[in-house]
């Protein structure tokens, strides 16, 4: 199974902060990378596909860049709404896995 | 709009079955595969298997091979889970996510049902 190693698992930011979250595979996922957002009790939400590319509806302030075995997420200028866990997740390969999460909380 | 909605919370004795369902409206149906995924109590992404509903073709993950079963019904454009043999551990959220029409597409998941919360207890 490809690992997904994310961090920090968690981090504390203020609002305006510039945010950067680093996912590692354990081994190369091609651009098969995504990006989730979640909020307590709700479903995840796709924020990027495919390294990337910004899901319709999803702000401009978050991007993904990356290749093979290090892939980022960053938040440009974090929002109050954006305080929440975020997932990575490679489909390359079967079982698709996830990072163990990020919690970014408020400082 | 696009719309996955899942079947209500279930409580279920050790041992038991349990039958999640997620009717999926709003787009083509057959174009797309459904990958189910559960979460734990304070717990991260488990990814259970995938589902095609172009020819109800299934994918499960290997911890999950002897237990679960994935099943499309294009009439009414429903896609289940069921998961037998049910332990306490097994108690989690379990999340409907709309996926690609094959597993070789890799894809993203870019729809979700609301989870359904299953309940191990005896």
């Amino acid at each position: 199974d490809i690992q997904m190693t994310q961090s920090p698992s968690s981090l504390s930011a203020s609002v305006g902060d510039r945010v950067t979250i680093t996912c590692r595979p354990s081994q190369n996922v091609k651009t098969y990378l995504n990006w989730y957002q979640q909020k307590p009790g709700k479903a995840p939400k796709l924020l990027i596909y495919y390294v990337s590319a910004l899901q319709r509806g999803v702000p401009s302030r978050f991007s993904g860049s990356g290749s093979g075995t290090l892939f980022t997420l960053t938040i440009s200028s974090l929002q109050p709404e954006d305080f929440a866990t975020y997932y990575c997740q490679q489909t390359s390969d079967t079982p698709r896995t996830f990072g163990q999460g990020t919690k970014v909380e408020i400082k | 709009q696009i719309q996955l909605v899942q079947s209500g919370a279930e409580v279920k004795s050790p041992g038991a079955s349990v039958k999640v369902s997620c009717k999926a409206s709003g787009y083509t149906f057959s174009y797309y595969g459904f990958s189910w995924v559960r979460q734990a109590p304070g717990q991260g992404l488990e990814w259970m298997g995938w589902i095609t509903a172009y020819n109800g073709s299934t994918h499960y993950a290997e911890r999950f091979q002897d237990r679960v079963t994935m099943t499309i019904d294009t009439s009414t454009s429903t896609t289940y889970m069921e998961l037998r043999g049910l332990k306490s551990d097994d108690t989690a959220v379990y999340f409907c996510a709309r996926s690609a029409q094959f597993l070789e597409l890799g894809g993203d998941f870019d729809y979700w049902g609301q989870g359904t919360l299953v309940t191990v207890s005896s």
